[in-house]
């Protein structure tokens, strides 16, 4: 399975942009780049995902760098509500390429 | 909120005993997937399912077993539950090719003592 590399954590303030990066250097022309967060005590969320053009949702916005090797999920205003794991995940095509490799993911910290 | 319900949500239970889990879904989504979370692993594939009947492993089957007789329901047997699967299990579907998100369950915890 193609490898990301998030930062272990991240913080950021209540009513600021929190841009979150992912690096997935390895991936294949047909790996979609998926984003999901987990709040405590919950299941994984799905959030967002993404091919090749930027994607915008009422959660959040995707931005995939041109040569796919990067990407950056951009929470607009963050809430005391977005703290949570945020996993970036990449989906291929083709029979056990459908499921989900999770790695450790962004502990996203909002401070009030 | 996807239709996905796991039951039970919390389970106690002796080493030894058989358990099982229910994943049931009122999506009719293909694919069928079982995980566990544990401190320090993140979630970990148990064993998955692309259609009735059509089950294979994830990186951590040893120990469990899976079957899925119709389209809405997905079962997870521990044969003889031991302490090591103690852990809190996840429930997902989702539908068929790369561009389909994931919908998961809300859990169930489960402890062997």
């Amino acid at each position: 399975d193609a490898k990301t590399t998030q930062p272990n954590s991240m913080e950021s303030n209540e009513e600021e942009p929190v841009h979150l990066p992912c690096n997935h250097s390895t991936i294949s022309g047909t790996d979609y780049i998926h984003w999901y967060r987990q709040l405590p005590s919950q299941g994984p969320e799905y959030v967002i995902h993404g091919l090749t053009s930027n994607v915008n949702n009422r959660m959040a916005s995707l931005a995939i760098a041109e040569d796919r090797k990067s990407s950056t999920l951009i929470l607009h205003r963050a809430t005391l509500r977005d703290a949570a794991v945020y996993y970036c995940i990449l989906r291929g095509s083709g029979g056990s390429n459908y499921k989900l490799t999770f790695g450790k993911g962004t502990l996203l910290t909002v401070n009030p | 909120d996807a239709g996905i319900t796991q039951s039970p949500r919390h389970k106690v239970t002796e080493t030894g005993t058989p358990v099982t889990l229910r994943c049931h879904q009122t999506e009719n989504h293909r694919y069928m997937y079982w995980y566990r979370q544990d401190p320090g692993h993140g979630l970990r594939l148990i064993h998955y399912s692309y259609g009735v009947k059509d089950t294979d492993k994830g990186e951590v089957s040893d120990g469990y077993s899976v079957s899925r007789s119709k389209t809405e329901d997905f079962l997870l047997t521990l044969e003889s539950a031991t302490s090591s699967q103690t852990s809190v299990y996840f429930c997902a579907i989702s539908g068929q090719g790369g561009s389909y998100e994931q919908y998961f369950g809300p859990g169930t915890r489960l402890t062997v003592t």
